[in-house]
């Protein structure tokens, strides 16, 4: 499985976008990158998941160069509801018995 | 509400016990994944059932155990209980045995005093 890396911490404010980048250097050719959001005491909760360039839903966009080797999502005008542990995880989205690896994840806090 | 329920939300026990934690996945979904979660510690993939059967283990002690029943809903048997097992149990499910993005149920809080 290839091992992501992840800042530890991000401190922002009400309204500005968030940008967390995680790093995948030995991501395989059959690898997806998949983000989580966690707030205390909840399960995680999928955000987003992406292969190559760019993905947007309603809630974040996933940048991706060309290389795959780290990947960036970005959070439009948070909130303070935003305030959560993201996690950045990359696995062979065709692989079965698949095994979520987690890392320690970016702890984002907004501030007002 | 990500449609996965977990019971109970809350067990407190003592050491020695053994517990049995229940998951209900997604409706439609087949696939039915454990992890723990200790204090400020990552999640740790537990095991992996798909339609009953166990496809994938982790980190899982062999003082736990799971299993899948027909009707798809999950238990994770938790025995011989130690202070280090207290932690957060998630179980999550998806809809198929490949990397499908996971929903998680918000978690059985498991206290050994």
């Amino acid at each position: 499985l290839a091992k992501t890396t992840q800042p530890i911490s991000m401190d922002s404010y009400e309204g500005q976008e968030v940008n967390i980048t995680c790093s995948h250097n030995n991501i395989a050719t059959n690898d997806y990158i998949t983000w989580y959001q966690q707030f205390p005491s909840q399960g995680p909760r999928f955000i987003i998941q992406g292969y190559k360039t760019k993905v947007t839903n309603e809630v974040a966009s996933l940048f991706i160069p060309a290389d795959r080797k780290s990947s960036t999502l970005s959070l439009p005008r948070v909130s303070l509801s935003d305030t959560a542990v993201y996690y950045c995880l990359v696995g062979d989205r065709r692989a079965a018995g698949n095994k979520l690896t987690f890392g320690g994840g970016t702890r984002v806090l907004v501030k007002p | 509400d990500s449609g996965v329920t977990q019971t109970p939300k809350h067990l407190i026990t003592a050491t020695g016990q053994r517990v049995t934690l229940r998951c209900s996945p997604r409706s439609g979904d087949l696939s039915v994944y454990w992890y723990q979660q200790s204090l400020d510690q990552g999640l740790q993939f537990l095991i992996h059932y798909y339609n009953g059967e166990e496809r994938a283990k982790g980190n899982i002690l062999e003082r736990f155990s799971a299993q899948q029943f027909p009707d798809l809903h999950s238990e994770l048997n938790l025995s011989s209980l130690e202070l280090g097992d207290s932690a957060l149990y998630f179980c999550a499910s998806s809809d198929g045995t490949s990397n499908q993005p996971q929903h998680f149920g918000d978690g059985t809080r498991l206290s050994i005093l």
